[in-house]
């Protein structure tokens, strides 16, 4: 079964970098692009951008840009979000999501667990 | 960048009762909407592709219409489990968008 594991929560001070993983499984991991999302405690969803796993493009939200990096391992079939110059309202849970897309329609199908970064002094 | 905005933002239903959640986007989206169910500390589960399309093992009180730029959630017959924030989403164009949420409660 498609499965998205994501590394454990984290806590980091203003203007570090943290960098999430997201482990996936259970399909082709080059076949479909991994979405990133943001959730800001007690708010909505926030889209951060994606990365195409197999050529390794990416394309961000123009609010995260120069400040987040996806990159992706193929041989280990994961991917990261990178966000630096963390400031305390990036505190957030962080989703990858897998994108299924058929005939040009897309939708994100499965997400990983979550993971907290929380930015404090 | 489409602005989806759902309503209500909070309904407290009683089992049973039938649930209605908006959502309207700012432009046409054609069918490229879909609904999520999340659940306090919980990653949002897909309910509802494509506007319409349950997904897979979905239970088939949850149902999706719509199209253009009006979109409709409905759960039939409210159990004690579907409380949760409901978020719709569309994938039409980049950057892709949420609905602020509506909360369900259970009377």
């Amino acid at each position: 079964q498609v499965q998205l594991v994501q590394s454990g929560a984290e806590v980091k001070k203003p203007g570090a970098s943290v960098k999430v993983s997201c482990k996936t499984s259970g399909y082709t991991f080059t076949a479909h692009y991994i979405h990133w999302v943001r959730q800001a405690p007690g708010q909505g969803l926030e889209w951060m951008g994606w990365i195409n796993p197999n050529s390794g493009g990416t394309n961000y939200a123009q609010k995260f840009q120069g400040r987040v990096t996806m990159t992706r391992d193929t041989s280990l079939s994961t991917a990261y979000m990178e966000l630096s110059r963390l400031r305390s309202d990036d505190t957030a849970v962080f989703y990858c999501a897998r994108i299924y897309c058929n005939e040009g329609l897309c939708y994100l199908d499965y997400w990983g667990q979550g993971t907290l970064v929380t930015v404090s002094s | 960048e489409i602005v989806l905005t759902q309503s209500p933002d909070f309904q407290s239903v009683t089992p049973k009762e039938k649930v209605t959640i908006a959502c309207r986007a700012s432009q046409s989206i054609g069918n490229s909407l879909h609904w999520y169910q999340q659940k306090p500390g919980q990653s949002p589960k897909l309910l509802i592709k494509y506007a319409s399309q349950s997904f897979s093992g979905v239970p088939s009180r949850f149902s999706g219409s719509g199209s253009g730029t009006d979109f409709t959630l409905t759960i039939n017959s409210l159990e004690a489990e579907d409380a949760a924030t409901y978020y719709c989403h569309q994938s039409s164009d980049l950057p892709f968008t949420f609905g602020g949420g509506t909360k369900v409660e259970i009377k």
